[in-house]
């Protein structure tokens, strides 16, 4: 079936520090992939996305390339920041799963000053 | 625009009890979803909508029923409410398949 595989947490860093959190996934056909982020006590939302291979997503200064030779989409940032702190849940939409996302089990992050 | 609103925010319910969660968006979506996040097991889909009128079970739909009256309410029913259903209860919203969903702020649910 489709499921998504993500790195445990947590995951603790220093401020400026790199991060990288891995993310793999198993699916039929060709997914769109996620990276969605969950502030404590927040509800979550997108932080960047990817719909076919090679492509790259970014935002706020993270980045994932969708590698469909690996089944991967990593999630990276070179330097991190206190705000950072948060949950970071990868996922996947795939054709005719009527739009709802798989989600791995989520990453915490805690960035100490 | 207030996005995806859900009520309530927080509520106990005691074993046997049955309540509704309200999920409201005006941002004109078509699909609407619900979900359970659960410590260690990422989010799960309850049930989903792909239109007014419509509904389907996802994953994890056992004890839950929903109802989609109206394009922008989609309603999670707890008929009688188990320790088990004790979660946080996300409503989402989008536009299309593949396109960004839009979550709400979540409903922390207790049932003792």
């Amino acid at each position: 079936g489709n499921s998504v595989t993500q790195m445990e947490g947590p995951v603790t860093l220093s401020e400026e520090a790199f991060l990288t959190i891995n993310c793999t996934y198993t699916a039929t056909g060709y997914p769109s992939l996620f990276w969605y982020v969950q502030y404590p006590g927040e509800g979550l939302q997108l932080l960047l996305k990817a719909t076919k291979a090679d492509d790259k997503g970014s935002n706020k200064g993270f980045e994932a390339t969708y590698r469909k030779e690996t089944t991967s989409f990593h999630l990276e940032k070179g330097s991190v920041q206190v705000s950072d702190s948060a949950v970071y849940f990868c996922a996947l939409t795939y054709g005719g799963s009527q739009g709802n996302l798989i989600f791995g089990k989520g990453t915490k992050l805690s960035v100490k000053p | 625009n207030a996005g995806v609103t859900q009520t309530p925010k927080f509520r106990v319910l005691k074993t046997g009890q049955s309540m509704t969660l309200l999920c409201a968006q005006d941002m004109n979506h078509e699909y609407m979803y619900w979900y359970r996040q659960d410590p260690g097991m990422g989010l799960r889909l309850i049930h989903y909508s792909v239109g007014e009128g419509t509904t389907a079970k996802g994953e994890v739909p056992d004890g839950y029923n929903v109802s989609r009256l109206k394009k922008q309410n989609f309603l999670l029913g707890l008929e009688s409410a188990a320790p088990s259903q004790t979660s946080v209860y996300f409503c989402a919203s989008t536009y299309e398949q593949d396109y960004e969903q839009y979550f709400g702020p979540g409903t922390r649910l207790t049932v003792t």
